[in-house]
């Protein structure tokens, strides 16, 4: 079964300053993996996404994410956040054939610092 | 663009009772879906339906229904109201692209905050 891990319940940033969300997921073949944003009192938006392809993906608001097989990793990052960067994050991993129905992680808040 | 629907916001009602959470959306996507967000529980598919009249169970079925009698139209039922039932409510769509096995993001509504008293 697949599964994706945030490790990172919170993260806290000075505005200015660059941004890793991590994102580890468990699935045996390629995935397809997504990133969404969610800001307070909304639904998610989708940032980006990766099907296949360069490993390195760029998504809206300035955000990217790489994909790394070895470390089974996409990590969303963002080289200078904007306090309106604030929301809760979510990363996701569809499944190839037979399943149409991604697995998201738990989120990570991320908390801007003037 | 893309939109999905939620028919409310924001939602009170009473234990016992009998309620309905509408969603549409105008993409004419085949697949929709009904999530609930708890903290630090992230988001737990209730039902989906990938057709007209179609309906899968997804992780957290108990206490709900769903109907789906037309293409747009996602309903949630909640066939007596109980207090754990509080929650954050999400409706999604996708399409279904079969040469690239499904997996097309997910669009998503504002979401409904129903509180059960």
């Amino acid at each position: 079964a697949q599964s994706v891990t945030q490790p990172d319940i919170h993260i806290t940033v000075s505005e200015g300053a660059s941004l890793e969300l991590r994102c580890n997921y468990s699935y045996g073949a390629t995935p397809y993996l997504f990133w969404y944003v969610q800001s307070p009192g909304q639904g998610l938006q989708l940032l980006l996404k990766y099907f296949s392809g360069d490993t390195l993906v760029q998504g809206i608001k300035g955000f990217e994410a790489e994909f790394k097989r070895s470390q089974s990793s996409f990590n969303l990052r963002k080289p200078s956040v904007h306090w309106s960067d604030a929301a809760e994050y979510f990363c996701a991993v569809g499944s190839s054939g037979g399943s149409y129905i991604p697995t998201f992680g738990r989120g990570t808040s991320l908390i801007v610092h003037p | 663009d893309v939109k999905v629907t939620q028919s409310s916001r924001y939602l009170v009602k009473r234990t016992g009772e009998k309620v309905f959470l509408e969603c549409v959306q105008d993409m004419d996507h085949e697949n929709m879906f009904w999530y609930r967000q708890d903290p630090g529980l992230g988001l737990r598919l209730i039902y989906f339906s990938y057709d007209v009249k179609m309906k899968e169970k997804g992780d957290i079925p108990e206490g709900y229904s769903v109907s789906r009698e037309k293409k747009e139209r996602f309903s949630l039922i909640l066939e007596s109201a109980s207090t754990n039932q509080t929650s954050m409510y999400l409706c999604a769509s996708s399409s279904l692209v079969r040469a690239r096995s499904d997996n097309q993001p997910q669009h998503f509504g504002d979401g409904t905050r129903l509180s059960i008293l």
